[in-house]
């Protein structure tokens, strides 16, 4: 079993919709997760950080479920330039050594 | 300022040849971290530098070594190539002490054939 599991997709919806994407982890001891975002044959950028409490920047939520070993991003009302891969990343370490253990990743193509 | 940076963005081996890539990062920062990445899957870590050791490793063989500089620059070698190594190889960088996020350069597109 993948430390990272993620639904790969593709993910295809309208401009203005609403989409969830889900991840799991299996080691109940990572500290930190984060949710990166990485365009066609670019490098991934970190969109940001998720905590329990849940965070929000905007159109964009993320939550994180300990219990359940579950973690979620939202976007809401979707942009062309929302279109990417989306990777669900872990640190087992707390983040202080940036071991990054990252999903497959969920690719998002936002329709016209 | 300039980021994280890799060299070559490109290149082409051959089966059995070894190859080196290089970064340079972001400046600032000490700790480098060098990830593969297979067409459709995410990042793998491979191993990662600190003070000019490897602090930790991931799960690849020996024919993966790499190299931190005293300028906190790295390099990453592979030896005795293999189809399979063909992917995009990420350098991140990133503050040890200050905990801070990892920023990753462009990667490096190594095609073995």
């Amino acid at each position: 079993r993948k430390e990272v599991e993620q639904d790969p997709g593709p993910f295809n919806v309208p401009e203005g919709a609403t989409v969830a994407f889900n991840c799991t982890y299996s080691n109940s001891a990572s500290q930190s997760f984060f949710w990166y975002r990485q365009d066609c044959r670019k490098e991934p950028k970190l969109l940001m950080s998720v905590y329990s409490s849940g965070n929000e920047d905007g159109r964009f939520t993320a939550q994180l479920n300990r219990a359940s070993q579950y973690i979620s991003l939202l976007i809401r009302d979707s942009k062309l330039s929302d279109s990417a891969t989306y990777l669900c990343v872990g640190d087992p370490y707390g983040g202080a050594t940036n071991k990054l253990i990252f999903g497959t990743g969920t690719l998002l193509a936002v329709q016209p | 300022d300039a980021g994280v940076t890799q060299s070559p963005t490109h290149l082409i081996k051959t089966r059995g040849q070894q190859v080196t890539l290089r970064c340079s990062p972001k400046s600032g920062h000490d700790t480098v971290s060098w990830y593969q990445q297979a067409l459709g899957q995410g990042p793998q870590f491979i191993f990662q530098y600190y003070e000019e050791e490897e602090r930790q490793r991931g799960n690849f063989p020996d024919r993966f070594s790499g190299h931190q500089f005293p300028n906190y620059s790295s390099e990453l070698n592979v030896n005795a190539l293999l189809l399979g190594d063909s992917a995009l190889y990420l350098c991140a960088s990133s503050l040890t002490k200050m905990n801070t996020e990892a920023f990753f350069g462009q990667g490096t597109r190594l095609t073995v054939v």
